[in-house]
């Protein structure tokens, strides 16, 4: 049991490039959700799951886009990358009804 | 939406000292609230959380308040050890299914030996 697994760990990117990150869960959980996290700033919601089949954006959801593939992964995409969005990105998962959400490793994204 | 503040940003308490730290949030719906600790390079992980039917919760050295009336809750730590050093975050959700946090800026607790 892995728990949240995400890849890769640490990416640089040049300005306008694009990228996708991969999150994946072996906990059947059914939402699922991606955050940056800078300096100062916490834990801030890109984008979530609440069911496989349905996205829906949060705070800050501008530049990025996700898909749900299945119940267990959901990815994240940059598709012209900016410096702007140089950060550390979190995926989590939570079970449906429960509350607690389990965070994966984090990507740390360079953008140059 | 939601907005959550934390207090303080840093604290630096000697080993055995106890630790607070406070989270205002706005939106009186609500009602589950999580504390993840940080250490430096690692994902954020539960260490206690608190439901809006609950006033206080302790789980050995840490604890938990919550005041719905004046929207704040709290983090108690006592007899700080060194490995209590990290970066703590509050956060705050309406439970509807799939909860969506919203976090603190998150507060650095240095506990000095």
């Amino acid at each position: 049991n892995a728990g949240v697994t995400q890849t890769p760990k640490f990416q640089v990117l040049k300005t306008g490039q694009s990228m996708t990150l991969q999150c994946a869960q072996d906990m059947n959980h059914n939402s699922m959700y991606w955050y940056r996290q800078d300096p100062g700033m916490g834990l801030r919601l890109i984008y979530y799951s609440a069911s496989e089949g349905t996205t829906d954006k949060g705070e800050v959801p501008n530049g990025y886009n996700v898909s749900r593939l299945n119940k267990r992964e959901f990815s994240l995409r940059l598709e012209s990358a900016a410096p702007s969005q140089t950060s550390v990105y979190f995926c989590a998962s939570l079970f449906s009804g429960k509350e607690t959400q389990y965070f994966g490793p984090g990507t740390r994204l360079l953008v140059l | 939406g939601e907005n959550v503040e934390q207090h303080p940003s840093t604290l630096s308490v000697q080993e055995g000292d106890s630790a607070v730290i406070k989270c205002t949030y706005s939106d009186s719906a609500s009602n589950y609230f999580p504390w993840y600790k940080q250490e430096l390079g690692k994902r954020p992980q539960l260490i206690i959380d608190i439901r809006s039917n609950v006033g206080e919760k302790k789980d050995q050295r840490i604890a938990v308040t919550l005041n719905k009336t004046a929207k704040h809750f709290s983090l108690h730590i006592t007899e700080t050890q060194p490995e209590d050093s990290a970066v703590y975050f509050c956060a705050a959700s309406k439970n509807s299914g799939y909860s969506t946090l919203t976090f603190g800026k998150g507060t650095m607790l240095l506990v000095s030996p």
